[in-house]
């Protein structure tokens, strides 16, 4: 099955740095890329996500890159604020061998932005 | 989002109880998921469905049993609870399995 590895495990960084987290994944046929932001007490929620025809998808502040020669992909949060401080969880999307996708998620980089 | 709740919130069970976990989904999305959530481990998933009357094994199945007689509803159950089952569950459901999915609020599931 797929393996996605994220690192890294914590980050921090000052306000309005920019933070960037890397993942990589094993299975040559993931196409579909999701971040997850999770903040304290609180459900994921999707932020970004890019497939696998796109090398680069923005929004705002964020933004994330795949290399599918490579099998990595990166979340990029520029001009960091202090409520971007969360759990982040990158994923990909794996076939199960049933005919059905399911994402397996890397173990997540808690960031903190630092006032 | 308001549609898919899950429920109780918080649970504290004993070690050896049978425990069942809801979830509801107002979208009538085909495909819904149970995953558990433990520092250092990320997101595991437990079992998924694809639709009414068919589901499978994830990656840590074992202890759970789940069930998905409608569309709407996949709940989660322990047989007998153990310790090693405190965790937070999340239940996620989504209208293709090639897209992302929208997760519950979760349940913050004790063991003692």
């Amino acid at each position: 099955g797929e393996n996605v590895e994220q690192h890294p495990s914590t980050l921090s960084v000052q306000e309005g740095d920019s933070a960037v987290i890397k993942c990589t994944y094993s299975d040559s046929a993931s196409n579909y890329f999701p971040w997850y932001k999770q903040e304290l007490g609180k459900r994921p929620q999707l932020i970004i996500d890019i497939r696998s025809n796109v090398g680069e998808k923005k929004d705002q502040r964020i933004a994330v890159t795949l290399n599918k020669t490579a099998k990595h992909f990166s979340l990029h949060i520029t001009e960091t604020q202090p409520e971007d401080s969360a759990v982040y969880f990158c994923a990909a999307y794996s076939n199960s061998g049933a005919g059905s996708y399911q994402l397996t998620f890397g173990k997540g980089t808690k960031l903190s932005v630092i006032p | 989002d308001a549609g898919i709740t899950q429920s109780p919130r918080y649970k504290i069970t004993e070690t050896g109880r049978q425990v069942t976990l809801m979830c509801h989904q107002t979208w009538s999305h085909s495909y819904m998921f149970w995953y558990r959530q433990d520092l250092g481990h990320g997101l595991r998933l437990i079992y998924y469905s694809a639709a009414a009357d068919i589901t499978d094994k994830g990656e840590v199945p074992d202890g759970y049993v789940v069930s998905r007689s409608k569309t709407e509803n996949f709940p989660l159950t322990l047989e007998s609870a153990t310790r090693s089952q405190t965790s937070v569950y999340f239940c996620a459901s989504t209208l293709d399995s090639r897209y992302g999915y929208t997760f519950g609020s979760g349940t913050r599931l004790t063991v003692v």
